[in-house]
């Protein structure tokens, strides 16, 4: 089967570093996304992992294990403008077409 | 920077009624999809759609669910006779090559109310 698992909820402080986890299944990986989700409005792309390793892109760094089905978000230097939901997506090509599957997501919250 | 285009923003319709939700992609994108959210829930493949067929559906993507391509801009998502269940977000996305590094482009919705 197919299945994505983040924690619900994290709350962090302005300025601190915040690691948001995701372990995935999926018969036919082909690539791990984080998005972006304020309240009402639409996901927002962030990153993108398909090898193994680390991707860095300003404040955000996302890294991936596919061996482990593990992947993580850092947040580094938490802005108020951080407080989101942040969602886990992989991209998956079991049926021969692509189409992602998303996490529940994770709700931040920074506080000042 | 291009951007997908929903309309209406927001609808409320009567139980067994038709809606007919908008989308604009991205002019040179090829892939479309639509996506929905429950309140609170996680977001969910619909459909998924290109060269003018349908290329994958879910299972929540039922009679009551069709797509159409009606011109060479817009896209569109119909339901038939909703159900109070089917109150959710629903998400347009396009993406000009499927595989790589290319992530959707998300509309910014359409909230359906069935009442």
């Amino acid at each position: 089967g197919q299945n994505i698992d983040q924690p619900t909820e994290m709350t962090a402080t302005e300025g601190a570093i915040v690691q948001i986890n995701c372990t995935y299944q999926t018969s036919g990986f082909n690539g791990l996304f984080w998005y972006q989700q304020h309240a009402g409005e639409a996901p927002t792309f962030l990153s993108y992992n398909v090898l193994d390793g680390l991707e860095e892109k300003g404040r955000f760094s996302s890294f991936l294990s596919r061996s482990k089905g593990y992947s993580y978000l850092l947040l580094k230097e938490l802005q108020m403008k951080d407080s989101a939901s942040y969602l886990c997506a992989v991209r998956d090509r079991t049926s021969g077409t692509y189409k992602y599957i998303f996490g529940t997501g994770t709700r931040l919250k920074v506080l000042a | 920077e291009p951007e997908v285009t929903q309309t209406p923003s927001h609808q409320v319709t009567q139980m067994g009624q038709e809606v007919i939700l908008r989308c604009v992609p991205i002019s040179n994108h090829l892939y479309f999809y639509w996506y929905r959210q429950i309140l609170g829930q996680k977001v969910e493949f619909l459909v998924s759609f290109y060269n003018n067929e349908i290329s994958e559906k879910s299972e929540i993507f039922d009679d009551q669910f069709s797509v159409e391509r009606p011109d060479g801009s817009n896209f569109t998502l119909k339901i038939r006779s909703t159900k109070l269940e089917d109150s959710a977000m629903y998400f347009c996305a396009s993406i000009l090559r499927q595989g790589g590094n290319y992530g959707y482009t998300f509309g910014s919705g359409t909230r359906l109310t069935v009442v």
